[in-house]
């Protein structure tokens, strides 16, 4: 198996444009989380999907973001329009059952400028 | 809500020596999942070891071990004999299980502990 799959691995942007990072999760796992590290921060929760239905997303932090989950292979998470502030590294992770920890993407680097 | 400390933002090693790192949770909860993630450089999260709550005995995986104090609530890593490729930011996590269509665990990620190895 691949892993969990994110790209773009690196991206910079100017303020105001619109981001979509992409995730394919591992297949068979049946829950997928977007996550963001910051220095200040650490790692923060944004959204979690389980059978490709968003479950929880108070960690979204404003409107700008929204995430989709199309089908068990594919999500996206998108800043619209984007700002200096969102520049982080957002992760992707998906789960296979209740016993398993998170298998992590590589991550993206999001810097906007 | 659950929140998970660690209390070490930083932590050295020499080579070939043993270093501990803590963690402790705050849960009500009585069946939950603990574990640690060895950040890089990469940036890559890779799981480190993983521990049951139910489960009395330390998990252990070659030279990573878990001391597991539920009623302390607290989860430390051992890691013996360090290595230079330890080095590397350190994350536990707390993980309560999802009782939907078999979902996964939510974890809680604490704030890290940075390890540094010395030649």
């Amino acid at each position: 198996d691949a892993g969990v799959i994110q790209s773009p691995r690196h991206e910079v942007t100017e303020m105001g444009q619109e981001v979509t990072l992409r995730c394919k999760p591992i297949s068979g796992h049946n829950s997928l989380f977007w996550y963001r590290q910051t220095m200040m921060r650490g790692l923060e929760l944004l959204i979690y999907f389980n059978n490709n239905v968003p479950i929880d997303d108070s960690g979204m932090p404003e409107d700008r973001f929204s995430a989709k989950m199309p089908n068990a292979s594919f999500s996206t998470l998108k800043i619209q329009p984007s700002e200096p502030r969102d520049s982080a590294v957002y992760f992707c992770a998906s789960s296979s059952g209740p016993w398993g920890g998170y298998t992590f993407g590589s991550g993206t680097r999001l810097t906007v400028v | 809500a659950q929140t998970v400390t660690q209390s070490q933002p930083e932590m050295s090693v020499q080579e070939a020596e043993t270093v501990t790192l803590s963690c402790t949770y705050d849960t009500s909860e009585s069946d939950y999942y603990l574990f640690w993630y060895k950040q890089p450089p990469s940036r890559q999260m890779i799981l480190v070891i993983r521990q049951e709550a139910y489960k009395q005995q330390n998990a252990t995986e070659n030279r990573f071990s878990v001391n597991f104090q539920k009623a302390a609530k607290s989860f430390s890593l051992k890691i013996s004999d360090s290595q230079l490729g330890d080095a590397a930011m350190y994350f536990c996590a707390y993980g309560v299980y999802l009782n939907l269509n078999n979902a996964g665990n939510m974890l809680t990620f604490g704030g890290g502990t940075r390890l540094m190895v010395k030649p």
